[in-house]
């Protein structure tokens, strides 16, 4: 397994800033990933945190929103950029070994006002 | 993309009571995962599955993968007060990347003492 851990663990922002969070896994991991889950809702795959090259986003989430880094196998960054209130969210991210677990860190409840 | 249906939506038990919950999909995944959500935390692993008609069990937990790799089932037996909380069904659709999981809309359980 893998034990996660990220920061902020909350934050309150204002329109039009930008936020990072930080992501460390406590072991090397070949997968790491990000989710946003909006109130009471399920889990969304933002993109995969490919490590030393660009993250690979999915359908409907951009680099230019959610630029992400992945300097190392134990570290990543998700930034939200220029924020409105809808993005006003859990933000969680993921780390596994190369097979189909994967474990999460606590995550970071965004308010943006 | 692939979704998942999770039933039931929500449940109100009696503590002792058994719970089942289940996932289906019109597309085949290639894992199946189960995890519980409380308040304010990240998901936590609960139970994995990695080949159709395994059945595998965590404690009270028992799970199964499946024969047509488009289901899954998760049992809790004789539940108690800290089973309380969202439980997320989650796969890996087949031809995707290691880890990329769907998730289901979630089942959040309530156990009465």
């Amino acid at each position: 397994s893998a034990v996660i851990s990220q920061k902020p663990s909350r934050d309150i922002c204002q329109r039009g800033t930008s936020l990072t969070i930080q992501c460390q896994v406590d072991s090397q991991v070949t997968m790491m990933f990000w989710y946003r889950q909006q109130p009471g809702q399920s889990l969304t795959l933002i993109a995969t945190a490919n490590q030393g090259s660009e993250a690979t986003y999915e359908s409907g989430f951009v680099i230019d929103k959610f630029p992400i880094s992945r300097p190392n196998l134990t570290f990543s960054t998700l930034t939200v950029s220029n924020m409105s209130p809808e993005d006003s969210s859990i933000y969680l991210c993921s780390g596994g070994p190369a097979t189909y677990e994967q474990y999460f860190g606590p995550g970071t409840r965004l308010t943006v006002t | 993309g692939q979704q998942l249906n999770q039933s039931p939506q929500s449940m109100f038990i009696q503590e002792g009571e058994d719970v089942s919950m289940n996932c289906t999909s019109s597309s085949i995944f290639n894992t199946w995962l189960w995890y519980k959500q409380d308040p304010g935390e990240g998901p936590v692993l609960l139970i994995a599955l990695y080949k159709a008609g395994e059945l595998t069990s965590n404690g009270r937990l028992t799970a199964q993968f499946g024969i047509t790799r488009k289901d899954s089932f998760l049992n809790i037996s004789a539940s108690i007060p800290s089973d309380v909380g969202i439980y997320f069904c989650a796969g890996q659709p087949r031809g995707t990347s290691y880890g990329k999981l769907t998730f289901g809309q979630g089942t959040i359980l309530t156990v009465h003492p």
